[in-house]
């Protein structure tokens, strides 16, 4: 069964620091991984997509890692503010069908504190 | 930046109402998908399209039916609503991009049955 597991399920971290949030999915065959950030009451919004041969993409602050052979990836976050506080959402996409066919994970739920 | 719409953002109405929800967008993609998300949980998918004329069931089962008679416009409709479809209910397109789907999320409604 394709599945997309997040941890931590929640973070709490402090303003200025930063963080790493976790992702292993098991869906086949692969086509590639986005990472999406939902605000409260919003919809996703896309930050970083991977394919088989990327290990590492960044977009700003975000920075995103992909080991397609453990079938992991994380998202770093560096000097976190305010503003990222929202659910960061795993996403990854299989070559089966024409549709562009999207697994989801949980999401991470991450709060920043002044 | 996507141009994806979604009216109303909040809905609360009484059981046995019938209600629609409406999707738009400006972009001309033909692939629109109608999304289910509970809090906390990932996002399910429960209707598709592949263009005008066409729609699909997706792996959540759902009460609602969707229409697409134009492009631009992908409204979903509850002939009865009941408690148990109170959810947010996010619609999407998406476009080939450089080899892959591109998915681009409306700001979603939050549906409430009482």
């Amino acid at each position: 069964k394709n599945q997309v597991e997040q941890s931590p399920q929640s973070l709490i971290i402090l303003e200025g620091k930063n963080c790493t949030l976790q992702c292993n999915y098991t869906v086949s065959p692969f086509s590639n991984l986005r990472w999406y950030k939902q605000d409260t009451g919003r919809g996703p919004v896309s930050l970083t997509i991977m394919t088989f041969s990327e290990n590492t993409k960044s977009n700003g602050r975000y920075t995103a890692t992909l080991d397609a052979d453990t079938k992991q990836s994380s998202l770093h976050i560096t000097a976190s503010q305010l503003s990222d506080s929202a659910s960061y959402i795993c996403v990854v996409s299989d070559r089966g069908s024409t549709l562009g066919r999207l697994y989801f994970g949980r999401g991470t739920q991450l709060t920043v504190w002044p | 930046e996507a141009d994806i719409y979604q009216t109303p953002r909040y809905l609360v109405i009484g059981t046995g109402k019938k209600i629609t929800l409406e999707c738009s967008q400006t972009m001309g993609h033909d692939k629109m998908y109608w999304y289910q998300q509970d809090p906390g949980m990932e996002l399910h998918l429960i209707h598709y399209s592949y263009g005008v004329n066409s729609t699909e069931k997706g792996d959540l089962s759902s009460e609602s039916t969707v229409s697409r008679i134009r492009t631009e416009h992908f409204p979903l409709t509850l002939e009865s609503a009941r408690p148990s479809h109170t959810s947010q209910y996010l619609c999407a397109s998406s476009a080939r991009l450089a080899g892959r789907y591109e998915q681009y999320f409306g700001p979603g409604t939050r549906l409430t049955v009482t």
